[in-house]
């Protein structure tokens, strides 16, 4: 009964490159969504999708960010040409229709 | 952006109950109280939720105010394996609007 598995758990990029964080929801769940955390505050949330459809973007950066829920397979949070800014764990939650959303142990990611 | 107001922090001795209180004035009709915990920066782990009724389960008691406009979350015997970040959200389960929670420790 595998939990929200999100990974890597780590991510290290050099400001320029690309950051691909993937998250598998629980099984039966699906609806996913993504927030970014910084030190020493609470979750902001990003983005809301179900399978091929994202619902809400309303807190996704309007550039270099982007997300997508194929019908098969993970979850993918994409950032293109990352900066230091970028830097903050990346949660990931799940949940079965309106049922209280289930989340991952997030991934840190550190740009150098 | 949070429409939660939690105090920053606060003690409690160990195995005596935790009294965690939380206002949302503004919550409308069709929105639930949410509690999550988060310890060491882990993943925010679930609690407890409710409506309108007091609710309870084998980590928590939620207790809402008959108006809805506060609630409390209570653990019962609080171990330190309880000390973590306490978050209460209100919603209707897309968007969570976390704010800066109250840390909680207890204290052998």
């Amino acid at each position: 009964n595998a939990g929200v598995m999100q990974n890597p758990r780590h991510l290290v990029r050099r400001r320029g490159q690309e950051a691909r964080l993937r998250c598998s929801p629980m099984k039966g769940h699906s609806h996913v969504y993504w927030y970014r955390q910084l030190p020493e505050e609470g979750l902001k949330f990003m983005v809301y999708l179900q399978k091929e459809n994202i619902i809400d973007e309303s807190g996704m950066p309007k550039e270099r960010f982007s997300a997508e829920f194929p019908k098969e397979g993970p979850s993918i949070l994409r950032i293109q040409q990352v900066v230091r800014g970028d830097s903050a764990a990346y949660f990931c939650a799940s949940s079965h229709g309106d049922q209280p959303q289930h989340f991952g142990d997030g991934t840190r990611l550190s740009i150098l | 952006d949070a429409k939660t107001t939690q105090p920053p922090s606060m003690d409690c001795a160990e195995g005596r109950a935790a009294n965690l209180p939380c206002n949302h004035s503004t919550i409308s009709g069709n929105e639930y109280v949410y509690w999550y915990r988060q310890i060491h920066s882990q993943g925010p782990q679930y609690i407890i939720h409710g409506l309108k009724n007091n609710e309870t389960n084998e980590m928590a008691s939620l207790i809402i105010t008959e108006d809805r406009k506060s609630s409390t979350l209570i653990l019962p015997h609080a171990t330190l394996r309880d000390t973590a970040v306490y978050y209460c959200i209100v919603g209707g389960g897309n968007q969570f609007y976390f704010g800066t929670g109250t840390s909680l420790t207890v204290i052998p």
